[in-house]
């Protein structure tokens, strides 16, 4: 089982200011499967990022993926106050899929 | 718009059984890869279980294999999961989930399943 290690746990900043997520893995993440999602208070997680750097469709491009292997950054650039929420990270390059513990961030 | 509605949730006895459904509308569920996906109150996202487009493959996370059982009847644009043997920790929202591969892209709005005495 592939485990994801999100850091840090929680991000306070402010309308914006830049902020940058990590994702660690515990082995190297075939075809760079790695995802980021956003979730609310309430909501169900939306889709951000896929492929590592790859943008969902619909998503602003101040949100931006990076990284391979076992190494992955989400960064949002000028951060919006709907920007708040958790963030998590996903492989779903072997099973059991698996997702980090979250990055909460504040604004 | 692909959109997701589960229902089935609700207050079931340690020890007892659950069948939680899935309707999927706007596209063809046969289009799609289905997931279960819960969240335990104030907890982060575990993924439960996946079946391929066919109904061919499925895959569990451990923890649950044996207890659970993940289905779909594409005549009916639908997915299930089949809890037994429920547990306390079992309690959660879950959430059925779609994508074209193993990729999660759609979600549904979650259904709260309470197992308690």
């Amino acid at each position: 089982e592939i485990v994801l290690t999100q850091s840090p746990g929680t991000l306070s900043l402010s309308p914006g200011e830049r902020a940058t997520l990590s994702c660690r893995a515990s082995q190297s993440i075939g075809k760079n499967y790695l995802a980021w999602y956003q979730q609310k208070p309430g909501q169900a997680p939306r889709l951000l990022v896929h492929g590592a750097s790859s943008r969902f469709r619909g998503i602003p491009d101040r949100f931006s993926g990076s990284g391979s292997g076992t190494d992955f950054t989400l960064t949002i650039t000028r951060l919006e106050p709907e920007d708040f929420g958790v963030y998590y990270c996903q492989q779903y390059a072997s099973s059991p899929l698996t997702f980090g513990r979250g990055t909460k961030v504040e604004i | 718009e692909v959109q997701l509605v589960e229902s089935g949730g609700g207050l079931v006895q340690p020890g007892g059984s659950l069948r939680l459904s899935c309707v999927v509308s706007g596209l063809p569920l046969s289009t799609f890869w289905m997931n279960w996906v819960r969240q335990a109150p104030g907890k982060g996202l575990e993924w439960v279980a996946n079946i391929k487009q066919d109904g061919s493959e499925t895959y569990y996370v451990d923890s649950m294999k044996g207890r659970f059982t993940i289905s779909r009847d594409n005549a009916k644009n639908s997915v299930y999961l089949q809890m037994n043997s429920l547990r306390a920790e079992d309690t959660a929202v879950y959430y059925c989930a779609a994508g074209w591969g193993w990729l999660i892209e759609h979600w549904g709005q979650g259904t709260l399943v309470t197992a308690s005495s």
